[in-house]
C-alpha cells in the first residue's frame, strides 16, 4: 500500500450503532487530519493531530471522537449519528508542523462514503 | 474568517480547449498560500498547483496555470489543452501561514471535459 489509504471505502449505519472509520499513511509523515465532504458545501476540517497530539477540533460534535495512536493511523469513532452526518470523509497527511510559518502539502486517502440510517 | 468562493458550480470545455476556473476570497492576512486541487470520481484529492501570496509571479505547472490578484483577492486557474482525464471536481483553497495546518474550501466547479 502507498500514500494515505483509508477503510471502509463505504459504511452504512443505523443512527445506534457505533461504528469506526480508519486511515493509514504510508508516507512517514506526522501529521493527520479528517475532513467531512457534504454536497454543495466546502470541505470542513474536523481534527487536526501534530506528533500524535490534537492540535484542531473545529467545533465538531462529541459523536465523533478521534483516536492517533500513532503517526501512521488515524481513527474516527463514530456513535449515535444522525442522518446529517451522511457524508464523505477524508484523511489526509502532512509533514508535521514543527512552527507555524511553515507549509507542508497535505496529502489525502479515498475517502469513507458514510450513510446514516 | 477566511472564505473561498468558487461561483461557478459546473463547467464545460471540449478537448484540448483552453478553460478558466474562478476562485475568490476574503481575507485580512497579508501571507498567505493559495492552491487548487483536483478530485476526480475516484475521490482522491491531488494538489494541481500552489500559490504564495507574497509571490508576483503567476505559478505554472505543465499545462495548468493561475492567474492571481491579489488586491482584487482573485486566483483563478487555467486549464489549456484539456484533457478527458481532467475532468473532477476542482477545489479551491486558502492557508494562512499563521495556521499553517488549516486549509480553507470552496465549494468546487465540476469540470466536464467533452470530445
Amino acid at each position: 500500500e502507498t500514500g494515505v489509504t483509508q477503510t471502509p471505502r463505504h459504511l452504512v449505519m443505523g443512527m445506534t450503532n457505533k461504528k469506526s472509520l480508519k486511515c493509514e499513511q504510508h508516507l512517514g509523515h506526522n501529521a493527520m487530519y479528517w475532513y467531512k465532504q457534504s454536497a454543495k458545501k466546502p470541505l470542513e476540517l474536523m481534527f487536526v493531530y501534530n506528533f500524535k497530539e490534537q492540535t484542531e477540533n473545529n467545533s465538531v460534535p462529541s459523536r465523533f471522537s478521534p483516536e492517533c495512536p500513532n503517526s501512521s493511523h488515524l481513527f474516527l469513532h463514530l456513535h449515535t449519528l444522525q442522518p446529517e452526518d451522511s457524508a464523505l470523509y477524508l484523511c489526509a497527511s502532512s509533514q508535521g508542523q514543527r512552527g507555524s510559518e511553515s507549509y507542508n502539502e497535505q496529502f489525502f486517502g479515498p475517502g469513507t462514503r458514510l450513510t446514516v440510517l | 474568517a477566511q472564505t473561498v468562493t468558487q461561483s461557478q458550480p459546473e463547467m464545460s470545455v471540449q478537448e484540448a480547449e483552453t478553460v478558466t476556473l474562478s476562485c475568490t476570497y476574503d481575507t485580512s492576512e497579508n501571507n498567505y498560500y493559495l492552491f487548487w486541487y483536483k478530485q476526480p470520481p475516484s475521490r482522491q484529492m491531488i494538489l494541481v498547483i500552489r500559490q504564495e501570496a507574497y509571490k508576483q509571479q503567476n505559478a505554472t505547472e505543465n499545462r495548468f496555470s493561475v492567474n492571481f490578484q491579489k488586491a482584487a483577492k482573485s486566483f483563478s486557474l487555467k486549464i489549456s489543452d484539456s484533457q478527458l482525464g481532467d475532468t473532477a471536481m476542482y477545489f479551491c483553497a486558502f492557508m494562512n501561514t499563521g495556521t499553517a495546518s488549516k486549509l480553507t474550501f470552496g465549494t468546487g466547479t465540476r469540470l466536464q471535459v467533452t470530445l
